[in-house]
């Protein structure tokens, strides 16, 4: 069965770096999100993504975020500057067009800002 | 704001129990209301529910929305240790992609 992957599956960066998130998305899907989860808190809708340009974004995707479709197959997120609040689980998800609107979410990449 | 809340935060039951869990929403434009289970890491798709009154239905699992009261409930029957986990409610509005608004979960915990 087909399924979102994610790279890395754990991150460690200082503050101030800039790190880059990887996902494969299913490979007929052409909705692509962002989500992320703080330890212990609800799981947050970041942006979604789709036809090569940004579809929505939440309040927490500020300038220090982007997203990149680079190829045919990955999508990335980018965070400039990390901060201590960006340590949180990042999950991928995709989803098909045409009014299925499932999302099938990644295994989540845990980034830990020192 | 998009608000889902879920109850109860957190559930002990015996092997071999049923489970109801609840999720009550409020949201602008409504157009689906999703369950995902949630073991170690990713929420794994569980239901998409868009009416009113129609279960889905998924081996011991099933679900039903009610649109008037702006609720679901997520049922598990002959509960196994397996179910362990975290039971998330997310809802999504009409807009031109998705935007999934999540609820708390419930911890569900089987003991054997």
């Amino acid at each position: 069965e087909p399924e979102v992957t994610q790279t890395p599956s754990h991150q460690v960066t200082q503050m101030g770096q800039e790190v880059i998130l990887r996902c494969v998305p299913i490979s007929n899907h052409l909705y692509f999100y962002w989500y992320r989860q703080i330890l212990g808190q609800k799981v947050e809708f970041l942006v979604s993504f789709y036809n090569n340009e940004i579809s929505e974004k939440s309040e927490i995707f500020d300038d220090q975020f982007s997203v990149e479709r680079p190829d045919g197959s990955n999508f990335t997120l980018k965070i400039r500057s990390t901060k201590l609040e960006d340590s949180a689980m990042y999950f991928c998800a995709s989803g098909k067009a045409g009014g299925l609107w499932e999302q099938y979410f990644g295994p989540g990449t845990r980034l830990t800002v020192t | 704001e998009d608000k889902v809340v879920q109850s109860p935060l957190s559930l002990v039951v015996h092997e071999g129990d049923t489970v109801t869990l609840n999720c009550s929403y409020e949201v602008t434009n409504f157009r689906s209301l999703l369950w995902y289970k949630q073991e170690k890491k990713a929420p794994t798709f569980l239901f998409m529910l868009t009416s009113s009154g129609i279960e889905k239905k998924s081996g011991r699992l099933s679900s039903i929305l009610d649109k008037k009261e702006l609720s679901s409930i997520l049922n598990i029957t002959a509960t196994q240790t397996g179910d362990s986990a975290i039971y998330l409610c997310a809802v999504d509005r009409e807009t031109s992609g998705s935007r999934l608004t999540f609820g708390e979960g419930t911890q569900l915990t089987v003991n054997p």
